[in-house]
């Protein structure tokens, strides 16, 4: 079935580095990928998406980047914080109900 | 300005008992999901809804079942809760007219011994 993979697992990162996270996706007709943060004990919140039509979006210290050809994406988080310890999900829609969610990674933004 | 509401944060029920997660949005959303979430598998979609009344299977909606009798609230059902159903448990909402990303509840953390 479709899935998308997501690397790594687990990151860890002094405070002001930079942190990446990457995901694939399996399925071509894939049109929007939303990126949610879930803090310990807290609810995943979306934090940023982009679609198909666009190659790289930016909020801030957050940016995504998309490749349809390859079928990845990323999440880039520059000037880290303490704040940005947590547990991000990648996901992959075709629109309507089809949304798949990566694994999710810990990133751990040690001070 | 709580928008998913999950009526309990943590339950604890014995196997065979039958369970309810009850979900409630203000939003006025169409569309809602359940999903459960486990350690490294992230979140699997057991049912969701796109009407009232109206539901659809996900990808794990063995020993579940859901209602959706009213718009804002999303109920899934454990017929028969088993030991491998203990897991977080998330309802999302999301509108019906624009791919705009899911908000979730706060989660409902079920255990059954």
């Amino acid at each position: 079935g479709e899935n998308v993979e997501q690397h790594p697992s687990t990151l860890s990162v002094q405070e002001g580095d930079s942190a990446v996270i990457k995901c694939t996706y399996s399925d071509s007709a894939s049109n929007y990928f939303p990126w949610y943060k879930q803090e310990l004990g807290k609810r995943p919140q979306l934090i940023i998406d982009i679609r198909s039509n666009v190659g790289e979006k930016k909020d801030q210290r957050i940016a995504v980047t998309l490749n349809k050809t390859a079928k990845h994406f990323s999440l880039h988080i520059t000037e880290t914080q303490p704040e940005d310890s947590a547990v991000y999900f990648c996901a992959a829609s075709t629109g309507g109900f089809k949304t798949i969610f990566g694994a999710g990674t810990r990133l751990f933004v040690k001070a | 300005d709580v928008k998913v509401t999950q009526s309990s944060r943590y339950l604890v029920k014995r196997t065979g008992e039958k369970v309810f997660l009850e979900c409630v949005q203000d939003m006025d959303h169409e569309n809602m999901f359940w999903y459960r979430q486990d350690p490294g598998l992230g979140l699997r979609l057991i049912y969701f809804s796109y009407d009232v009344k109206m539901k659809e299977k996900g990808d794990i909606p063995e020993g579940y079942s859901v209602s959706r009798e009213k718009k804002e609230r999303f109920s899934l059902i454990l017929e028969s809760a088993s030991t491998n159903q203990t897991s977080m448990y998330l309802c999302a909402s999301s509108p019906s007219d624009r791919e705009d990303g899911y908000t979730f509840g706060s989660g409902t953390r079920l255990t059954v011994v």
